[in-house]
C-alpha cells in the first residue's frame, strides 16, 4: 500500500525564493498534518486539516508560510519568501478518524536548505 | 496546555542491556500517549499507544510502556537492546477530546546501542 508521499525529498534554494512542498496523504485518511523538524526546536506542528478544512494553524511561524488542502488527496505548504532559518525537514502526516486514536502515518520528509 | 518532557536527549546502552527511555506528560484531561520511532532519513513510525485500556502497553519490536497516572509518566522499556534499535524515539500526547488527532511531541531521545 502506498504511504504518505512527499515531494521534493530535497530542496536547495536561495533566500528570497518561493518554496512549495507537496503531500499526498494515504487514501481514505481525513486528517493531514504538517510538521517541521529542526535540531534546535525538535518537531513542531505547523498546521493540521480535518476533512480538508484547516483546524489549527497556530504553529505557522509567520505570514510567509501558507498551507492549502484543495482536496482530500493533496496538500501544499508554501514559503514565500524563504529565509535561511526556514531550513529544516518538513514532514507531512495523515490519519483516519474523527476521534483521536493518534496513529499518524508520516511521509519521509522534505529536507529544505535555504542558502 | 499539553506537553511532554523526555528526560535525556541521548541514551547509550550495550547490546543485550535494558533500554529505558523516560517520558513525563502534562495534561489537564486524561491523555492519549504515544511512542514513535524515527530511523535516519525516515519519517516517524508508531511504536505503541495508550488510549485508556491496559496501563501496560506492548508495542512492536519488543518495546513496552507503562502509563502511571500518579507519576504522570509513560516510560518506554525493552528488556534487551538490539543494534537495530538505534534510532530517535519520541513521546507524544494528545487530548482525547481533540478533533482530528493533533499530537504534541517531546524533544526526542537518541538511543545508541554499543556492541
Amino acid at each position: 500500500d502506498a504511504g504518505v508521499i512527499q515531494s521534493p525529498r530535497h530542496e536547495v534554494t536561495e533566500m528570497g525564493q518561493e518554496v512549495t512542498l507537496r503531500c499526498k496523504p494515504i487514501s481514505g485518511h481525513n486528517s493531514l498534518f504538517w510538521y517541521r523538524q529542526t535540531m534546535m526546536r525538535g518537531l513542531e506542528l505547523l498546521i493540521y486539516f480535518n476533512n480538508n478544512v484547516p483546524i489549527d494553524d497556530s504553529g505557522m511561524p509567520e505570514d510567509r508560510f501558507s498551507a492549502k488542502m484543495p482536496n482530500a488527496s493533496f496538500s501544499t505548504l508554501k514559503i514565500q519568501p524563504s529565509e535561511p532559518r526556514d531550513s529544516a525537514v518538513y514532514f507531512c502526516a495523515s490519519s483516519f478518524g474523527r476521534t483521536n486514536t493518534g496513529e499518524l502515518f508520516f511521509g519521509e520528509g522534505s529536507r529544505l536548505t535555504v542558502l | 496546555a499539553q506537553s511532554v518532557t523526555q528526560l535525556g536527549s541521548h541514551v547509550s546502552v550495550s547490546e543485550g542491556a535494558l533500554v529505558l527511555l523516560r517520558c513525563n506528560y502534562s495534561s489537564s484531561v486524561p491523555p492519549y500517549l504515544f511512542w514513535y520511532v524515527q530511523y535516519p532519513n525516515q519519517g516517524l513510525q508508531l511504536l505503541l499507544k495508550y488510549t485508556s485500556a491496559a496501563t501496560l502497553v506492548k508495542g512492536i519490536n519488543g518495546f513496552e510502556a507503562e502509563f502511571k497516572k500518579s507519576e504522570t509518566s509513560f516510560h518506554l522499556t525493552k528488556p534487551s537492546a538490539h543494534m537495530s534499535d538505534a534510532a530517535e524515539y519520541f513521546c507524544a500526547v494528545s487530548d482525547r477530546g481533540n478533533q482530528g488527532g493533533k499530537l504534541i511531541f517531546g524533544q526526542g531521545t537518541e538511543l545508541s546501542v554499543k556492541p
